[in-house]
């Protein structure tokens, strides 16, 4: 039974118009990740929570925006994607954030941008 | 320079092959290593943690030289269903829990 679930599994969305990418858990996992995976280069974090704690990677443009109402959901937003935006999304949970904590992910959502 | 850098390949292998990626990574605070396993638009799947001491799971070892922040993982016997991108992952330091991931290096194991 997935744990770590993402919907949709494949999105298309027009240049310019807001998207919303989700992910829930039923691990009760204190933290969620996301990550952006352009084609054929590696996985990129662009922000966390720990709880309702929220971590933006320093890179990470201002586009791109996330959400945890509960300890279950998270959702990526981006308000205004460009052609670059194009990727698999990856959501992710750990327990803690220590080391050798296991990282769960989710099966991704992949964006086209048209 | 890149935090983790791997030799993108790809490696194409006979079955029954042995083949061996390796992977530097230049925080000498990272503390934890691992390599995961990536198949065509899936999600990475952890393969194996990775430990100074070096560490067995089967046809697989991975070791970790931390003089020389440098990471291997050896494969022996190759199977068909072992073609896929194996991603070299470091743990950063301190509390955050973030991984920070290599290209990845594209295995193709032929018949």
């Amino acid at each position: 039974d997935a744990m770590v679930i993402q919907n949709p599994r494949y999105q298309v969305t027009q240049f310019g118009k807001p998207v919303t990418l989700s992910c829930s858990q039923t691990l009760n996992h204190n933290v969620m990740y996301w990550y952006q995976q352009k084609s054929s280069q590696a996985p990129k974090l662009l922000f966390h929570y720990y709880d309702k704690d929220f971590n933006n990677e320093a890179d990470t443009p201002d586009n791109f925006q996330s959400r945890r109402p509960n300890t279950s959901f998270c959702f990526l937003d981006i308000r205004s994607p460009g052609l670059g935006d194009a990727a698999m999304y990856l959501c992710a949970t750990s327990r803690e954030r220590v080391i050798n904590e296991k990282l769960f992910f989710g099966s991704g959502t992949q964006l086209s941008v048209l | 320079r890149k935090e983790v850098e791997q030799d993108p390949g790809p490696f194409n292998v006979p079955e029954g092959a042995t083949v061996a990626f390796n992977c530097t990574y230049s925080n000498s605070a990272s503390q934890s290593f691992f390599w995961y396993r990536q198949d065509c638009r899936k999600e990475p799947k952890l393969l194996m943690s990775v430990y100074s001491s070096g560490n067995e799971d089967g046809r697989f070892t991975a070791q970790l030289n931390r003089a020389s922040q440098y990471i291997s993982l050896l494969i022996r016997d190759s199977k068909l269903s072992d073609s896929a991108t194996y991603l070299c992952v470091v743990m950063e330091g301190g509390n955050t829990g973030k991984l920070i991931f290599g290209q990845g290096t594209t295995l193709q194991v032929k018949p």
